[in-house]
């Protein structure tokens, strides 16, 4: 059964700080792996969708990268803002289900 | 446009009560998917249906019926309801069955007091 295991649970961090967020899984059988944002009473966004088959994914400050061999993957966000404080949560996609880590909870300070 | 869109945003019942939380999505997709935030914030996936047919059932209450009436609504109903069931539900789409980007929608928060 998949398990997907986030660390850490929750960072509180001064703007303008580089950051990286933890992401393991137990079975790397996995079609790809997905970066949510979540914001307090919202839905998902989706941040970075990587292929089984990519290394890694950037989309402006943020990049993901996935070691498929060694079920992890990291959330890179440079020079934090404000804005960027939520919930982040992986998931990794078996079949036909996405399969969600606990999320890790992110503070920016300004 | 919203592009997933879910009602209600807020259910308060009381236990035993029927209760049904409507979700649309109008990016032309084939998948959706229902899934369920406990108070811990775990998402586990209830349903999926793709092109109205029924692709997932997580080991979900039969008090739990999902109905598609057609690809772009996906409906969730909840028959007797318990304490337990209180929790946010997402609704969400995606193009491609399983593999594609998820889309979601803010979530039905349901209280069953």
């Amino acid at each position: 059964k998949q398990e997907v295991t986030q660390i850490p649970a929750a960072l509180s961090v001064p703007e303008g700080e580089n950051l990286v967020l933890n992401c393991s899984f137990t079975d790397s059988a996995i079609y790809n792996l997905q970066w949510f944002r979540q914001d307090p009473g919202k839905g998902l966004t989706s941040l970075l969708l990587i292929q089984s088959s990519q290394r890694e994914q950037t989309s402006g400050r943020l990049n993901a990268s996935l070691d498929k061999s060694s079920g992890r993957s990291t959330l890179y966000i440079a020079a934090s803002q404000p804005g960027d404080s939520a919930t982040y949560l992986c998931a990794v996609c078996e079949g036909n289900k996405l399969v969600f880590g606990a999320g890790t909870i992110l503070r920016v300070k300004s | 446009d919203t592009a997933v869109s879910q009602t209600p945003k807020y259910l308060v019942t009381q236990m035993g009560n029927d209760k049904s939380i409507k979700c649309e999505q109008n990016l032309g997709h084939d998948t959706m998917y229902w899934y369920k935030q406990d108070s811990k914030k775990f998402l586990k996936i209830m349903f999926s249906y793709n092109n109205k047919e029924l692709i997932i059932n997580e080991t979900v209450p039969n008090r739990f019926s999902p109905k598609s009436p057609d690809k772009a609504h996906l409906n969730l109903h909840i028959n007797s309801l318990e304490l337990g069931d209180s929790a946010v539900y997402f609704c969400a789409s995606s193009r491609i069955q399983g593999v594609g980007e998820l889309f979601f929608g803010e979530g039905s928060r349901l209280t069953v007091l």
